[in-house]
């Protein structure tokens, strides 16, 4: 079974960078899919932030192309995400997720941006 | 973008009633393959958000039949029939068509 698991700090302090992991089990990451990055902040909104395909290119919401990193460690089966220059608009949680033929999705982990 | 316009923000239903959903995307969702990539997922209490149909009419393997996506360019609906307790929660739209991805505002399907 395909699991995905967040994992990272949950406070962050404004102009900081947030880094959070994604740990994969069940399927490797470079085999196929597309694995994102999802974030739901207080109240309802969902926004997806981005994308690593299983070759290793990257697609970002041009809303924050220029703050964003996605990356991976294949050996550790592991994805990333990198958000620069963090405000208080960024406290959200944060989802990892495969999209396709069936989805997985983590647990999600809650990130508060504040000093 | 793709604006996704979801209909209507809350919904408040008894056990056994039959509800829907409205999705209007600010573009076509018809793909370069003739697919229409729109799908509708359920966040529950507590719980990530789960897809429950792809391809607007497509259910994902364990939903229960009392769902049905359907629909076609710019016009989406998700109808539950018969809501039962483990409905509640809150559903989103998806469009998968375009880049960047993106989500309705969402429907918080409450108890009467």
């Amino acid at each position: 079974e395909v699991q995905l698991q967040e994992s990272g700090p949950g406070l962050v302090k404004p102009s900081q960078s947030l880094s959070l992991t994604c740990s994969v089990t069940g399927y490797s990451i470079t085999s196929s899919y597309r694995w994102n990055w999802i974030r739901k902040f207080p109240g309802n909104k969902l926004e997806w932030m981005g994308y690593i395909n299983s070759a290793g290119s990257t697609n970002y919401n041009p809303s924050l192309k220029s703050r964003i990193s996605i990356t991976r460690d294949t050996s550790k089966n592991q994805f990333f995400l990198q958000v620069n220059s963090v405000t208080t608009e960024d406290t959200a949680t944060y989802y990892c997720a495969r999209w396709g033929t069936r989805d997985y999705w983590g647990q999600g982990v809650m990130v508060t941006v504040s000093s | 973008d793709v604006v996704m316009t979801q209909t209507p923000p809350s919904l408040s239903v008894a056990i056994g009633q039959s509800v829907s959903i409205s999705c209007k995307s600010s573009q076509s969702l018809v793909a370069s393959d003739k697919n229409t990539y729109l799908n509708w997922l359920l966040q529950s209490p507590g719980r990530s958000p789960k897809r429950l149909i792809y391809q607007v009419s497509k259910l994902d393997s364990g939903v229960p039949d009392r769902f049905s996506g359907s629909g076609s360019e710019k016009d989406f609906t998700l109808k539950i029939s018969r809501v039962e307790a483990e409905d509640l929660g809150v559903y989103y739209c998806l469009q998968g068509t375009h880049l960047p991805r993106t989500f309705g505002g969402g429907t918080k399907l409450e108890l009467k």
